[in-house]
């Protein structure tokens, strides 16, 4: 069955540094989105991607943050200068169609900003 | 904006018990999705309702979606240790495009 995945697993990094976090959306999927969790609290949205650019953003999701579909397969989540405050799970998802199609997300990346 | 809000926030059952989490959204929705969350785990996506006064089974699980759409359950009868983790509902916020997703509950299943 085909799956997002995601790497790293697990990112530390020090306050003020770049961090690229990297998916791989399912083959078919035209929809693309990056969500967080911090610790122990809801799924957030961030941004949603589709037809190489943004459709949406929400509040989180600032000037440090950015993101790229470079080729074809790769889904790209960049932190420009990261805050301890930004250390949580990151999800990526695809899906097949936007408007509340099912979402299928990745395994997550941990982010750990020290 | 569109608020999601879910009750309760955490429920501990004995294994065998039903389980019921409630969920309401401020604004009327289109459709509204469930997905589960193991711990330590992703997201996985469950269900999707679209119609008002929906109704739809999936083994043990339950899932209503409310006449005015704006509210929606989930119903678990006979909980199993493999229930665990935490059910989402979410929603589609004011474009229709993305998910507002409510804060979950948490659910533990005594043996």
């Amino acid at each position: 069955e085909p799956e997002v995945t995601q790497t790293p697993s697990h990112q530390v990094t020090q306050m003020g540094q770049e961090v690229i976090l990297r998916c791989v959306p399912i083959s078919n999927h035209l929809y693309f989105y990056w969500y967080r969790q911090i610790l122990g609290q809801k799924v957030e949205f961030l941004v949603s991607f589709y037809n190489n650019e943004i459709s949406e953003k929400s509040e989180i999701f600032d000037d440090q943050f950015s993101v790229e579909r470079p080729d074809g397969s790769n889904f790209t989540l960049k932190i420009r200068s990261t805050k301890l405050e930004d250390s949580a799970m990151y999800f990526c998802a695809s899906s097949h169609r936007g408007g509340g199609y099912e979402q299928y997300f990745g395994p997550g990346t941990r982010l750990t900003v020290t | 904006g569109q608020q999601v809000m879910q009750i309760p926030q955490y429920q501990h059952v004995q294994e065998g018990e039903d389980f019921t989490t409630y969920c309401n959204s401020s604004t009327t929705l289109s459709n509204i999705q469930w997905y589960k969350q193991r711990p330590g785990g992703h997201p996985v996506f469950l269900i999707q309702l679209v119609k008002s006064g929906e109704v739809k089974k999936q083994k043990r699980l339950t899932f209503q979606f409310g006449e005015a759409k704006k509210n929606s359950s989930l119903h678990i009868t006979a909980t199993q240790t493999t229930d665990v983790g935490t059910y989402f509902c979410a929603g589609p916020d004011n474009y229709g495009q993305n998910f507002v997703f409510g804060p979950g509950t948490r659910l533990s299943v005594l043996p």
